[in-house]
């Protein structure tokens, strides 16, 4: 199946300080990414829609400023998670659609876990 | 609101034995509808896709699909303790629109 990579993994970082997490499709062009939160035990929360040469779509609730994407090429998006507190330590996963507007298989990343002390 | 709804669980089965998992969805309008199994600590990975009413078989797993009633379905024969994660149903309900459900999880006892 198509592959889309994540990375960091895993990361630890001090209050205050920003993280950048990085979404690549392997083997497609995807216009556009998905970004998911995972608090443990919980189900997937979608954050935003991260599109390709244009602004990322944020659901409700999703500070943009805090959680900025950028979707550079066909095959990399970027979510920063600035400023970054406790609470904001979670799993966060990226996903993109392999071609079909409304038929595409969604393939996720491997996930991000932060961690911020 | 557009819902995808599924049983939290979780649901246990012994080993060897067929495991159901059920997902209802709202909206009629859905096209494509997948399955996905989600290992704790793990991101989800995509495990069947169905598109037309009916099943479609793969490996020990079978998909189905009733859009008259708004269901789909997962069966897993000869359940494994391997299996035992959570299980996603996704509907795409739209251009790039994917709802999920929050999971069933499944507990195969040996």
């Amino acid at each position: 199946g198509a592959v889309v990579s994540q990375h960091p993994s895993r990361v630890i970082c001090k209050s205050g300080t920003s993280v950048k997490i990085e979404c690549r499709s392997l083997d497609f062009q995807a216009t556009t990414m998905f970004w998911y939160r995972q608090f443990p035990k919980q189900s997937l929360m979608l954050m935003a829609t991260s599109n390709e040469g244009s602004k990322a779509t944020y659901e409700q609730g999703v500070e943009k400023d805090k959680f900025l994407i950028n979707h550079a090429s066909l095959t990399l998006s970027t979510l920063t998670v600035t400023s970054a507190h406790p609470e904001d330590s979670s799993f966060y996963i990226c996903s993109a659609p392999l071609a079909g507007l409304n038929t595409g298989e969604l393939f996720f990343g491997e996930g991000s876990r932060l961690t911020v002390l | 609101q557009k819902e995808v709804e599924q049983n939290s669980g979780p649901l246990s089965v012994p080993e060897g034995a067929i495991a159901s998992l059920n997902c209802t969805y709202s909206d009629r309008g859905s096209q494509s509808f997948f399955w996905y199994r989600q290992y704790s600590g793990k991101s989800p990975e995509l495990i069947m896709s169905i598109y037309s009413n009916g099943d479609k078989e793969d490996g020990r797993f079978t998909a189905q699909l009733n859009k008259a009633s708004q269901y789909v379905s997962l069966l897993i024969r000869d359940s494994q303790p391997s299996d035992s994660a959570t299980y996603l149903c996704a509907v795409n309900s739209g251009t790039y629109k994917y709802i999920f459900g929050t999971g069933t999880r499944l507990k195969v006892l040996a």
